[in-house]
């Protein structure tokens, strides 16, 4: 079993839509937890971090679940630039990051 | 934010040649750098761990003797793909550090390295 675990996708949504992406982590010791997003052939670029209570940057929300190892997150209002793939990353003692296989958001006007 | 840089951006090379990858960070100190492989439609996977001055640590699976790190200074690490084959054709990305830096989110990473072998 993957580490950290997303449906690769690919999504696809008009502009505008609500779209939701879910990840799953198997190291209960995890101890912190991101959205990545990484555009064709760059690098991956840090979006959001995750916590507990919820946290909501602009038309992005991101949750975490630790009871059940669950990760989310919510994309309102979608707008073409945010095009892309989405990485779930976990953080852990050993202090590295494991990234998700990443989950592929394709916006259509 | 802190800037890492990866040089070359891209190469092509034969099979059986070596190729160095530099991955700088620009205006920080870099204790510890990471090196990671991205084949297509996947994700990042990490490689290896070098902290400066010291030997790197492989992930399981990566072969020591064909990607040889040195991490010889605060804002340089260099990977070498000796005789590369068209398996190791990938995108390498490196990320760095600073010593104070233990939060994921302070992990910075380069533009990627995208290499090519024919």
């Amino acid at each position: 079993r993957k580490e950290v675990e997303q449906d690769p996708g690919p999504f696809n949504v008009p502009e505008g839509a609500t779209v939701a992406f879910n990840c799953t982590y198997s190291n209960s010791a995890s101890q912190s937890f991101f959205w990545y997003r990484q555009d064709c052939r760059k690098e991956p670029k840090l979006l959001m971090s995750v916590y507990s209570s919820g946290n909501e940057d602009g038309r992005f929300t991101a949750q975490l679940n630790r009871a059940s190892q669950y990760i989310s997150l919510l994309i309102r209002d979608s707008k073409l630039s945010d095009s892309a793939t989405y990485l779930c990353v976990v953080f852990n003692a050993g202090n590295m990051l494991t990234f998700g296989g990443g989950t592929r958001l394709m916006v259509k006007p | 934010g802190a800037v890492v840089s990866q040089h070359p951006s891209r190469v092509i090379c034969k099979s059986g040649t070596s190729v160095k990858i530099e991955c700088r960070s620009l205006d920080f100190q870099a204790t510890t750098m990471f090196w990671y492989r991205q084949f297509p439609k996947q994700s990042l996977m990490l490689m290896a761990t070098s902290n400066e001055g010291s030997k790197a640590t492989y992930e399981q699976g990566v072969e020591k003797d064909k990607f040889l790190i040195n991490h010889a200074s605060l804002t340089l690490s260099t990977l070498t793909v000796t005789s590369a084959h068209p398996e190791d054709s990938s995108f390498y990305i490196c990320s760095a550090r600073g010593p104070n830096d233990h939060r994921a989110d302070t992990q910075y990473f380069g533009p990627g390295t995208r290499l090519t072998v024919l």
